[in-house]
């Protein structure tokens, strides 16, 4: 299975300042179809996981435009322009390039200071 | 508005059985795939299953390959999960998840609140 590893483990930011994570994987996401299949999700506190970002950096219906997402073959990246407090939680990476060994980031969680 | 409520979660004894169910509402059920995605506690999230929006493919983690079966009744817009040999380290919340597709789908775009299974003697 394709190994995605997040950086860093935890972060801890003031409001109205950026916020970038790094997601890596052990392989290149590029299928041969052309297509890059990662994303990002969003866990908030007792909730299930929300998408933010599809096909690397497009937002999803109704995710505010200071989430953006960047990156290609093996090395990717969130970032938050400017963090607000409803955005704390565990963000997550995923890859379905291999889409019967899916795997998820082991998560980074965001704190507001 | 895509609503997903999973139940059937609780305490089972290691090797025991429990079945899951998702009710899905919002969409047009057999059109899209589903899938079911855990996680132990305090732990990441882990993908246990899928099957196509017709049910007539199936897929699984090799974690729960030949204990698990996921199956879905496009009549009554809900999935199932019957989870069979369960063992400890199955303990988690097990959320459902809708699919962007019917086959060959890509990413989940919503997901339910889920439901704790916990395994213990």
């Amino acid at each position: 299975d394709i190994v995605m590893t997040q950086t860093p483990l935890s972060l801890s930011v003031t409001p109205g300042q950026p916020a970038s994570i790094s997601c890596k994987s052990s392989e290149s996401l590029l299928h041969s179809d052309g297509k890059t299949y990662l994303y990002w999700y969003l866990q908030r506190p007792g909730q299930p996981p929300q998408l933010l970002i599809y096909e690397v950096f497009n937002r999803f219906s109704g995710v505010p435009d200071r989430f953006s997402g960047s990156g290609s073959g093996t090395e990717f990246t969130l970032k938050i322009s400017r963090v607000e407090a409803e955005d704390i939680g565990v963000y997550y990476c995923m890859q379905s390039t291999q889409l019967l060994g899916l795997t998820f980031g082991g998560g980074t969680k965001v704190e507001i200071k | 508005e895509v609503h997903l409520l999973a139940s059937g979660g609780g305490l089972v004894q290691p090797g025991g059985s429990l079945r899951l169910s998702c009710a899905a509402s919002g969409f047009s059920f057999p059109g899209f795939a589903m899938t079911w995605v855990r996680q132990a506690p305090g732990k990441g999230l882990e993908w246990v299953s899928s099957n196509s929006g017709s049910g007539a493919t199936a897929y699984y983690a090799d974690s729960v390959r030949g204990r698990f079966i996921i199956s879905r009744d496009n009549s009554k817009n809900t999935l199932y999960l019957q989870m069979n040999s369960l063992r400890v380290e199955d303990t988690a919340v097990y959320y459902c998840a809708k699919t962007n597709r019917g086959y060959n789908w890509n990413f989940f775009d919503y997901w339910g609140q889920g439901t704790l299974v916990t395994v213990s003697s």
